[in-house]
């Protein structure tokens, strides 16, 4: 069984540049998490889907922040413009419904790490 | 608000030596989820545990054993025998399981433990 993939696995842009992360979970997993890791502080919450709905959005940072689900399968992640603060590692991860199978662990995908110039 | 503190940034010790990593919590739900990830050089974190809040019992996996006491509001690690491979970065994590954040499982990482064992 396929894990979690991000997509780029590295991404370097300018300032002011757009750059859209992508994240495939792992199949039937209706839970779908962004995190993010900025310069070695601790692992933050961004948002969290499940299947195609925004179900808590309460660590989004700004409204330069845009993530979607279409379809309830992959989600993206788009930065725009992006700032020099949204340099880090940007984590997904996937779960499976709740109420199958209680309070899930969470498979992470390796990360997407932005470096904005 | 909920908030997991490592207060170990970094640890070296040496291979065989037994190393243990400190994770203390804080969260006003009686219900909750204690975890600890490994993230390995290659970036990915990968899981190592899940305890919750009624569950008190210590934990053994092979070298691996965790202590979780409520008293002190503590879930620390023990590597024991410690080896070159365990070398990472170890995250602790909470989540909360009370009524008000049923079917959000978002966890609350501490800064992690980078762990370095030497040869």
């Amino acid at each position: 069984e396929a894990g979690v993939t991000q997509f780029p696995s590295h991404s370097v842009i300018e300032k002011g540049q757009t750059v859209t992360l992508r994240c495939d979970p792992i199949s039937g997993h209706d839970n779908l998490y962004w995190y993010r890791r900025v310069m070695g502080k601790e692992i933050k919450f961004l948002l969290h889907f499940v299947k195609e709905s925004k179900q808590d959005e309460s660590g989004m940072p700004n409204n330069r922040f845009l993530a979607e689900r279409t379809g309830g399968t992959y989600s993206t992640l788009k930065v725009q413009p992006a700032e020099l603060e949204d340099s880090g590692v940007y984590f997904c991860a996937s779960s499976q419904d709740q109420r199958l199978a209680g309070h899930n662990e969470q498979f992470f995908g390796p990360g997407t790490r932005l470096t904005v110039l | 608000a909920q908030k997991v503190t490592q207060a170990q940034t970094e640890i070296s010790v040496v291979e065989k030596e037994d190393v243990t990593l400190d994770c203390v919590y804080e969260t006003r739900d009686t219900t909750y989820y204690l975890f600890w990830y490994k993230q390995p050089p290659s970036g990915e974190l990968v899981f190592l545990i899940r305890r919750n809040s009624f569950d008190e019992q210590n934990e053994i996996s092979g070298r691996y054993s965790w202590n979780f006491q409520k008293s002190t509001s503590s879930f620390n690690f023990t590597i024991t025998a410690s080896q070159v491979v365990d070398s990472a970065v170890y995250f602790c994590a909470l989540s909360e399981a009370g009524i008000a954040n049923f079917g959000n499982e978002k966890l609350t990482f501490g800064t992690g433990t980078r762990l370095t064992i030497i040869p």
